[in-house]
């Protein structure tokens, strides 16, 4: 059964950089696409950033384009997600999510059980 | 500006149909949009019902189904039950890498 375990949330300061990963089980890591996607308080959901199943193509919602980076290790079956400048809208519940496909376009099959994310002084 | 739209709200009756759609706010909604579909409920992470306009994801029965309705993607439940009292969200494949998800519909099962 394909699972997904994110880590890495917490309380940062406006400004302040934090770095989530997602352990992926149960699949074939590298031969599938896979996004983020986050839920602010009691607010619908988002998608931030998707890649590639081998990692060369990389996409970003206009919200956190140049803030945030997305990569895969694909020895290690995790994928991450850099976040820098935060800023208190990008609190939220960060989800990893797989994709049916090796690209991210085909939207999502199997979710993790999120990390938040809380961006306050 | 809500790009992708859906019903804020909608109610079904136990053991009714109902359809849920997703629609752009210029434009119509094809296969190359590949929706899909998700069902959450507070608290819980989202599942994966339909994704790829009508493919259903592993493990969800077959009262849920997608297609492409009109100029929409829809979403179809049949026979509900109590427990599909949740929110549904559409996504769309925008272009240029960029995924749109609408802004989801609270289901009411009474």
């Amino acid at each position: 059964e394909a699972q997904l375990l994110e880590s890495g949330g917490g309380l940062v300061q406006p400004g302040g950089s934090l770095r989530l990963s997602c352990a992926a089980s149960g699949f074939t890591f590298s031969s599938y696409a896979m996004s983020w996607v986050r839920q602010a308080p009691g607010k619908g959901l988002e998608w931030v950033s998707g890649i590639s199943s081998g990692g060369g193509t990389a996409d970003f919602a206009g919200s956190v384009k140049g803030r945030f980076t997305i990569s895969r290790d694909n020895s290690k079956n995790t994928l991450y997600l850099q976040m820098n400048s935060l800023r208190a809208e990008d609190t939220a519940v960060y989800y990893c999510a797989k994709s049916p496909e090796s690209y991210h376009y085909y939207g999502m099959d199997v979710w993790g059980q999120g990390t938040t994310v809380t961006v306050s002084s | 500006q809500t790009v992708v739209t859906q019903e804020p709200s909608f109610s079904v009756s136990p053991g009714g149909t109902v359809t849920l759609t997703c629609a752009l706010r210029s434009g119509s909604v094809s296969t190359s949009h590949y929706p899909s579909w998700f069902q959450q409920t507070p608290g819980q992470s989202p599942r994966t019902l339909i994704y790829n306009t009508n493919t259903r994801s592993s493990g969800v029965p077959d009262r849920f189904s997608g297609s492409i309705l009109g100029n929409k993607a829809a979403l179809t439940i049949t026979g509900a039950q109590a427990d599909d009292e949740s929110d549904y969200y559409c996504v769309l494949y925008m272009g240029s890498g960029i995924e749109l998800f609408g802004g989801g519909t609270k289901l009411t099962v009474l």
